[in-house]
């Protein structure tokens, strides 16, 4: 079966453009997980939906950071006003979630969007 | 703030050999995964331990869990070149109850022939 998706692969902007970043989790994966990961760098957490509603936001480093997942499929990070230290690879995952109260599954990660702003 | 260290942070090693890498975080899980990451590439999933003193082996990798000292260890046996990679472990958990995971920085492992 299909893994998730991520587009664009890559994206160049300009300093204080708005930009979109789509993510497309694995089937029937009803968890959805931002991350954005800077080079050398692990991972680091932005947000986390529980299918429509962020489940937890504690990671957006501000209020320039979005993300909605509307029919809690298909999600949209959205960044406005971009700053050259937003360039990195942001990387989306999606998991199962078991039987209510159980702890989540492992994350699957997509490629990941490449976000350069000059 | 849940913390996670791992070390070496990069590896350079000869076919054949063996070698450890570590993995230390700084509160309670009970949950920690090993992720590979190529160049230029996503992580992909290698284990999920869920309870003090889960080991899981495949192939050449085998990973422990010590959730008392909180410290897991990724060891590798006779190292091949396709092992050659940057391995991430991660914790449950972003410190406050938040529901990411937790990253170490990657350890850069090279394989020599």
């Amino acid at each position: 079966g299909a893994g998730v998706s991520q587009t664009p692969s890559n994206k160049v902007t300009e300093k204080g453009k708005y930009v979109e970043l789509r993510c497309d989790p694995i089937s029937g994966h009803t968890a959805l997980y931002w991350y954005r990961q800077s080079l050398g760098q692990g991972p680091e957490f932005l947000i986390y939906f529980q299918g429509t509603g962020a489940a937890d936001d504690s990671g957006l480093p501000n209020d320039r950071f979005f993300a909605v997942r509307p029919e809690g499929s298909v999600s949209t990070l959205k960044i406005q006003r971009t700053e050259r230290g937003d360039s990195a690879v942001y990387l989306c995952a999606s998991s199962l979630i078991g039987l209510a109260g159980a702890r989540r599954e492992t994350q699957y990660f997509g490629p990941g969007t490449r976000l350069l702003v000059l | 703030e849940l913390k996670v260290e791992q070390n070496p942070l990069f590896l350079s090693m000869q076919e054949g050999k063996n070698y450890t890498i570590y993995c230390n975080y700084s509160t309670t899980s009970d949950r920690l995964y090993w992720y590979r990451q190529d160049p230029g590439k996503s992580l992909e999933s290698l284990f999920v331990l869920l309870s003090n003193g889960a080991v899981k082996q495949e192939g050449r990798l085998m990973a422990s869990l010590d959730t008392k000292a909180r410290l897991s260890t990724l060891h590798i046996t006779a190292a091949v070149h396709d092992l050659s990679a940057t391995y991430f472990c991660a914790v449950d958990g972003s410190g406050g109850g938040a529901d990411g995971l937790t990253f170490g920085k990657g350890t850069h492992l090279i394989i020599q022939p």
